[in-house]
């Protein structure tokens, strides 16, 4: 199983500041990531698939990079409504299909 | 505009069984592959099982495999799961999320039904 490994836990920052989110897989995924956005209460959210590809109706202000067992997501200016949880997901070696244990964006 | 609507969650005891339902709208049902994912309260994302177009390969992560079992009716644009035997371990929301193909993404996903797991 692929184990996926999310760093910080916790991001403290004020809204126009920019976040780097970070996903570690613990072997080889190639392009193979994706990520998601939660807001309490909420459903998850595609934002990128396939490390770098924005889903539909996702702003710019978004972006994936990474390969192989590091990747990135990065949000360049904070919005009110970025504040959420994030989480990675895998898609190269499955079943399972696995998920990291996400990143919390909080106002600083 | 794609919905996924479920359904039927509720308390059930342990060793129980439940079937939650997923009923889709907005766009061609039949084309995308489907998962089930949960999430226990406070926790992280788990994804639980899959099932492609034509319901000829179902997948399930272990912890539920045995107790679990996934299907569809695409003449009715709805997914099943069917939950046996189930322990306080399994209370989560579920939520259905569409596949365009084989675990590549969850690009559309319905808003959850809980299932909670008590005596």
């Amino acid at each position: 199983e692929v184990v996926l490994t999310q760093s910080p836990a916790t991001l403290s920052l004020s809204p126009g500041e920019r976040a780097t989110l970070s996903c570690r897989a613990s072997q080889s995924v190639d392009i193979y990531l994706a990520w998601y956005q939660q807001k309490p209460g909420q459903a998850p959210r595609l934002l990128i698939y396939d490390a770098s590809n924005r889903a539909t109706g996702i702003p710019a202000r978004f972006s994936g990079s990474g390969s192989g067992t590091d990747f990135t997501l990065t949000i360049s200016s904070l919005q009110p409504e970025d504040f959420a949880v994030y989480y990675c997901q895998q898609r190269k070696y499955w079943p399972p299909l696995t998920f990291g244990g996400g990143t919390k964006v909080e106002i600083k | 505009e794609v919905q996924l609507v479920e359904s039927g969650g509720g308390l059930v005891q342990p060793g129980g069984s439940l079937t939650i339902s997923c009923s889709a709208s907005g766009f061609t049902f039949s084309s995308y592959e489907m998962n089930w994912v949960r999430q226990a309260p406070g926790k992280a994302l788990e994804w639980v099982s899959y099932i492609d177009r034509s319901a000829s390969r179902m997948e399930y992560a272990d912890s539920v495999k045995g107790r679990f079992t996934v299907s569809r009716d695409n003449a009715k644009n709805s997914l099943y799961l069917q939950m046996n035997s189930v322990t306080a371990e399994d209370t989560a929301f579920y939520y259905c999320a569409r596949d365009p193909h084989s675990g590549s993404r969850f690009d559309s996903w319905g808003q959850g039904t809980l299932v909670t797991v008590s005596s």
